[in-house]
């Protein structure tokens, strides 16, 4: 597609219950992102893919978070068991390489009640 | 740990006047900084700086790097309601991964 797709764009999630995000980069890219981004604060780094590996889950808050890219293209991000801590916007962004400025999707808005 | 600060993190202004955003970083690998516009949630990219002293310009926006002294500005000229936005400077380090490491912002509202 023209650009980084993500779904849903809001989530309602009970405290408890898992969710799964879903990102579909732009075609062709091979890196591929998750951040998360807290109220008032920048994108944090959460894991990063390069076309089906992941070589970089070191920002993944606690392992309840899980991120998969099976096929080198779209990318799910999981959370199990939700805590209200987890509310944030979730960022995906895609890039064509390493020296590349990247593309950010327009997040997914979840909110843990 | 790498570090990025932005300041103003917030700055409110008149259509037309000029803005300097300003931000300074510690990092161990430098490779380059970017600077995004983030409107409602995807940020938008703006530039990525990876030489000092070559300024970059995109219409009324232009931005600058000095790695001696580790920080950039982005400065925005005649400025319009359209520019009120959060911008969002990054550093990427190059540490394995190539992730981005943000600052907090600016929040700039431009008054008609």
């Amino acid at each position: 597609g023209a650009g980084v797709s993500q779904s849903p764009r809001y989530k309602v999630a009970k405290r408890g219950q898992d969710v799964a995000l879903r990102c579909d980069p732009i075609s062709g890219h091979v890196s591929l992102f998750w951040y998360q981004q807290a109220l008032g604060q920048g994108p944090e780094f959460l894991t990063y893919f390069q076309n089906e590996a992941q070589l970089d889950k070191s920002g993944l808050p606690s392992d309840r978070f899980f991120a998969e890219r099976p096929e080198g293209s779209v990318s799910t991000l999981k959370i199990q068991r939700t805590q209200q801590e987890d509310s944030a916007v979730y960022l995906c962004a895609s890039s064509p390489g390493q020296a590349y400025g990247y593309t950010f999707g327009s997040g997914t808005r979840l909110t843990v009640v | 740990e790498d570090k990025v600060v932005q300041s103003p993190l917030s700055l409110v202004v008149h259509e037309g006047d000029t803005v300097t955003l300003n931000c300074s970083y510690e990092v161990t690998n430098f490779r380059s900084l970017l600077w995004y516009k983030q409107e409602k949630k995807a940020p938008t990219f703006l530039f990525m700086l990876t030489s000092s002293g070559i300024e970059k310009k995109s219409g009324r926006l232009s931005s600058i790097l000095d790695k001696k002294e580790l920080f950039s500005i982005l400065n925005i000229t005649a400025t319009q309601t359209g520019d009120s936005a959060v911008y969002l400077c990054a550093v990427n380090s190059g540490a394995g991964s190539y992730q981005l490491t943000f600052g907090k912002g600016t929040k700039l509202s431009v008054i008609p």
